[in-house]
């Protein structure tokens, strides 16, 4: 089976850009987690969908948005963009939500520079 | 508020056991679990404790007592490849749904 997939790898943008990231889970895996990484931080929580609906939210600004669509497949938006949004952009897939022994696949996520 | 707190870094020889210790503050607990992060790749998942007591997985191992709010993770006969991140991550419940809360991670140097 084909791992946790994130495109693009890297990306730079500039203050006030939007971008969008993808994500496709394993397939099977209908539940869709986003995380943000950055160094000394752990992984942040951002929010996780499921079914084409969002679950669970994390405590980030309305900036950040995200969807999945009928495919499981995920996306997810960050507009005017701030310097502080560089980080690494973690995409984690499960077979269903809300499973107390559900593990978490991890895609290789997407580095995004702000400058 | 919810937190887990783990080392910053630890520091063992190649061959050695090395403890990561983990305690947490939440408002629910359903499950302790552990992943492992080497540099540039993604978090993968080593563990997992729901009741309390020791579970063994090969060189790695990992206990948790629910009384105490307190988890580790065991590694035995330490090899330079086991050099990563480590993060600890509850889950939590919200609003119906299970929820992963996650340390800020430690990292384990291991020298030779």
């Amino acid at each position: 089976k084909a791992g946790v997939t994130q495109t693009p790898r890297y990306l730079i943008k500039t203050r006030g850009q939007q971008v969008t990231l993808s994500c496709s889970p394993i397939s099977g895996h209908r539940s869709v987690s986003w995380y943000q990484q950055t160094p000394g931080q752990g992984l942040q929580f951002l929010f996780e969908y499921f079914s084409e609906t969002q679950r669970n939210k994390g405590n980030f600004p309305g900036r950040f948005s995200g969807r999945q669509f009928s495919n499981s497949r995920s996306e997810m938006n960050v507009s005017t963009l701030e310097l502080g949004d560089s980080a690494l952009y973690l995409c984690a897939s499960s077979l269903a939500s809300g499973e107390r022994t559900d593990t978490q696949y991890f895609g290789p996520g997407t580095r995004l520079t702000v400058l | 508020g919810q937190s887990l707190e783990q080392p910053s870094e630890v520091t063992a020889v190649e061959g050695a056991i090395v403890q990561i210790n983990c305690t947490y503050q939440t408002s629910g607990f359903y499950g302790l679990s552990w992943y492992q992060q080497h540099d540039g790749g993604a978090p993968t998942f080593l563990s997992y404790n729901a009741l309390d007591g020791l579970e063994e997985t090969g060189r790695f191992s990992s206990f948790l007592s629910r009384s105490d709010s307190y988890g580790y993770l065991l590694l035995q006969e330490l090899q330079m490849k086991d050099s990563a991140s480590y993060f600890c991550a509850v889950r939590d419940r919200r609003g119906g749904n299970y929820q992963l809360i996650w340390g800020a991670g430690t990292k384990l140097i291991i020298k030779p």
